[in-house]
């Protein structure tokens, strides 16, 4: 089955820096990669998600890169704002199973003001 | 359009009992997934359910189960419960048809084993 790792699991970052989470995954045939947003209390949310066919996709702030020769993937976040403040979780649709996703651990991001 | 709705909100349970876990999904939502939120463990899969069958089971003992009503409504079921078992548990559902990748979350419950 797939596997998903996640590094770094905490990062603090200064209001209008950029930050990078990354992700790797074990599964040659996952073909789907999203990110969701967990802040503090509430439910995760999908915030961007992207393809095994495609190299790059955008959303404003945000972007994710996936490299599927390396099985790696990153979101990018760009001028953060103390609003990003939250925990992001990366996920691969386990390609074996063609349903459900399998999560990384999660990276908890603090944007000071 | 009401989301994914969770209940009970908390549950307090001893070890050894039981637990019951709900989950109504989405109108129009097919497919549920059950996922296990501990303390830096990120949200580990548990179980999914479409069409009222059991289409994948993630690493956990037999003790977790569950099923899917006719109106995709979904239970969990936690027996002998044990005190790692106390996490937050999500629930979330997707499309049917096209998008189905895309997971919307309940609140949760909040599972306390003492």
């Amino acid at each position: 089955g797939e596997n998903v790792e996640q590094h770094p699991s905490t990062l603090s970052v200064q209001e209008g820096d950029s930050a990078v989470i990354k992700c790797t995954y074990s599964d040659s045939a996952s073909n789907y990669f999203p990110w969701y947003k967990q802040e503090l209390g509430k439910r995760p949310q999908l915030i961007i998600d992207i393809r095994s066919n495609v190299g790059e996709k955008k959303d404003q702030r945000i972007a994710v890169t996936l490299n599927k020769t390396a099985k790696h993937f990153s979101l990018h976040i760009t001028e953060t704002q103390p609003e990003d403040s939250a925990v992001y979780f990366c996920a691969a649709k386990d390609g074996g199973s063609q349903g459900n996703l399998i999560f990384g651990k999660g990276t908890k991001l603090s944007v000071k003001p | 359009e009401a989301g994914v709705t969770q209940s009970p909100t908390h549950l307090i349970k001893t070890r050894g009992q039981q637990a019951t876990l709900r989950c109504s999904p989405i109108s129009g939502h097919t497919s549920v997934y059950w996922y296990q939120q501990a303390l830096g463990l990120g949200l580990q899969f548990l179980l999914w359910y479409d069409e009222g069958e059991e289409r994948n089971r993630g690493n956990f003992p037999p003790r977790f189960s569950g099923r899917q009503f006719p109106n995709y409504s979904s239970e969990l079921n936690v027996n002998a419960l044990e005190l790692e078992d106390s996490a937050l548990y999500l629930c979330a559902s997707s499309l049917a048809l096209g998008g189905k990748e895309k997971l919307f979350f309940g609140s949760g419950t909040q599972l306390s084993v003492l």
